[in-house]
């Protein structure tokens, strides 16, 4: 079974630049979602989907991120415009649907985003 | 009462000792305690997990205790390796809107010496 495929692993711009990441979950998870994980620290979820769907999106910085997660399967976050402490590994997580009774997550390899 | 608090937040043991690692939550909604090892330009790999009516489950090396009237929950590591050397996450999980929600601690990074 193929893992959580995220791309690009690594991404150098400047502030007030954008950036965008992109997420292929396991095959069959309905749920995903995007963590932000701060040198140090926990990853933080940032947005989590549904199928197509937005569940959770309380801590997403709305007013420079974007996600979107077209046709249920694979998704994009976007940063525009970037800031310095938005320096981090963004992360991408699947899982299968509640009702299947699985609670585990599967996390990507990240993108380790540097803001300069 | 969406945090989870992890401690210590660094570890440093000898080969074979037993490393613990103690988390702490106050959401009663939590109903799924699962650890996570991370390595160095990796994700986060699920290790064990635990539901609250359980007290403690053990996987291999690696055991979870858990004390639901305390609201806390500890993994240990026995017979602690070089290759255990990693970040070590808790995290806390509940019921949301159809699917779950997880909120992870802050990590202990742990150091097995040969």
């Amino acid at each position: 079974e193929a893992g959580v495929a995220q791309s690009p692993r690594y991404k150098i711009i400047e502030k007030r630049q954008s950036v965008a990441f992109w997420c292929n979950p396991i095959s069959g998870h309905a749920t995903l979602y995007w963590y932000q994980q701060i040198l140090g620290q926990g990853p933080k979820l940032l947005i989590q989907f549904q199928n197509n769907g937005v569940v959770d999106d309380s801590q997403l910085p709305k007013d420079r991120f974007s996600a979107e997660r077209l046709k249920g399967v694979d998704s994009t976050l976007k940063i525009q415009p970037a800031k310095l402490e938005d320096s981090a590994v963004y992360l991408c997580a699947s899982s299968l649907r509640l009702a299947v009774s699985s609670y585990e997550q599967y996390f990507g390899p990240g993108t380790r985003l540097t803001v300069t | 009462q969406q945090q989870v608090k992890q401690s210590p937040q660094s570890l440093i043991v000898q080969k074979g000792g037993i490393p613990i690692i103690n988390c702490a939550y106050e959401n009663t909604a939590f109903d799924y305690f699962p650890w996570y090892q991370q390595f160095p330009g990796k994700g986060p790999a699920l290790l064990i997990a635990i539901r609250p009516d359980v007290s403690e489950k053990k996987e291999g090396r690696f055991t979870i205790s858990f004390n639901k009237s305390a609201k806390q929950f500890s993994l240990h590591i026995m017979d602690s390796q070089p290759g255990d050397s990693a970040t070590y996450f808790c995290a806390a999980s509940m019921r949301t809107s159809g699917t779950y929600k997880y909120i992870f601690g802050t990590g202990t990074r742990l150091k097995v010496l040969a």
